[in-house]
Formats: C-alpha cells, structure tokens, sequence
C-alpha cells in the first residue's frame, strides 16, 4: 500500500505567518491528493482536492501544490480559525485511500 | 442542505457485533459513493471502507476485511455498516463521508466533501 508521510507532525505559528505543510507519498499518485482540516470535536472539512484545486467556499488563503510524490499545503496568512490539524489523503484510483498522520498547527 | 447523520454507536464487548446506520439528505444519494472513515481517540483518520452507487462493488481497509459489511438501501437513502467480531482497536469515531462528484457506474471520487458528525464506537470489556 501507499504510504501517506506529513511534515511537520506540529508546529507553532502566529497570526499573520505564512505556513507551509509538507505530504509525500511512497509512490507516484499523479495529481490525487487532497486536503483536509479538522478541529476538535468536529468532522474533517475538505480544503483542497486534486493537489491545487480549491473546494468551494474555502478561502483563497489556502492553496495546494505539487505532483508525483510530493506536495504542498499553504497558508498564506494564518487566521485566528485556522488553528486545526490538517491531513492530506491519497485518492489515487483503488483504495486504500490513505491519510497522513496529521499536522496540528498551534499558536505561538 | 446536504446532511449525513450516523446513528448506532455504542459500547460492546470484544468478540461483538454492532450495526452503525448513516441517513442522507439533500442531495440525489444514489449517484454518489459513499464511504466510512474513522478516528481513534487522539489518533488520526483511518479510511475504512466505501460502496459504489449500486452498492454492487465494495472495498474494506485491510484492518476490517472480512468483518465489516458495508451496504445502502438507495430506496430509503441510508447507508449500513454491519461491524462484526468487534476489537479493542475498533474503538473510534465512525464517520460516513460523500464523494466529491459522481463518475458513474463502479467508479469513486474520495476526495469527501460531506461528513457525518460521527458516531462513537466503543469496544471495551
């Protein structure tokens, strides 16, 4: 199976920064990688699908990149509600679907 | 509005068996895949299993293979997920989550753009 790896697994970051989280996949998937966050208590919400594509309703601070095997979540200025961990998702044709293990990003 | 609301969760013992249900709302259920994702206590997301639009092709993450049987009913819009054999290591939020867009016939788009607000499963003597 592919494997799905974050880094960091956390980080502190403060209001305003630019942050930028890192996903690599053990083998090549192309372009299928997603993006999700999720706060405490809550279900995950999807940000970014099709490594850069920006789902609906979610702001043009986030963007995604990459292809192949590694990728990339940005935030171009970090807000107050974007506290939260995030988890990237291998959606390459037959599962297993995999999640990485998740970065929470925290203040500092 | 589209809604996915999980119903089922509970405590049970090893060895158990427990019937987890998802009930759609606004949007056309029976042109999307669906599939079940799930978290440990302070752990990450586990995709655990999905189910084409027919309900004809399943797929299982090898951790539940043979022990849980995912299924719909198109006609009432609901989604099952028969957990047998329970384990220790079950425990978790069990989430059902939409694909993104439909593709047709025994195709899936994981990237899930609805979820439930979960359910708990607890597996514990």
């Amino acid at each position: 199976d592919i494997q799905m790896t974050q880094s960091p697994s956390s980080l502190s970051a403060s209001v305003g920064d630019r942050v930028t989280i890192t996903c690599r996949a053990s083998q090549n998937i192309n372009y299928y990688l997603n993006w999700y966050q999720q706060k405490p208590g809550k279900a995950p919400k999807l940000l970014i699908y099709a490594a850069s594509s920006l789902q609906s309703g979610v702001p043009s601070r986030f963007s995604g990149g990459g292809s192949g095997t590694d990728f990339t979540l940005t935030i171009s200025s970090l807000q107050p509600e974007d506290f939260a961990t995030y988890y990237c998702q291998r959606s390459y044709h037959t599962p297993p679907w995999t999640f990485g293990q998740g970065t929470k990003v925290e203040i500092k | 509005e589209v809604q996915l609301l999980e119903s089922g969760g509970g405590l049970v013992q090893p060895g158990g068996s427990l019937r987890l249900s998802c009930a759609a709302s606004g949007f056309t259920f029976s042109s999307y895949a669906m599939s079940w994702v799930r978290q440990a206590p302070g752990k990450g997301l586990e995709w655990v299993s999905a189910i084409s639009v027919s309900g004809g092709s399943t797929y299982y993450a090898d951790s539940v293979k043979g022990r849980f049987t995912f299924s719909r009913d198109n006609s009432k819009n609901t989604l099952y997920l028969q957990m047998n054999s329970l384990r220790v290591e079950d425990t978790a939020v069990y989430y059902c989550a939409k694909d993104r867009t439909y593709c047709g016939g025994d195709c899936f788009s994981p990237d899930f753009d609805y979820w439930g607000q979960g359910t708990l499963v607890t597996v514990s003597s």
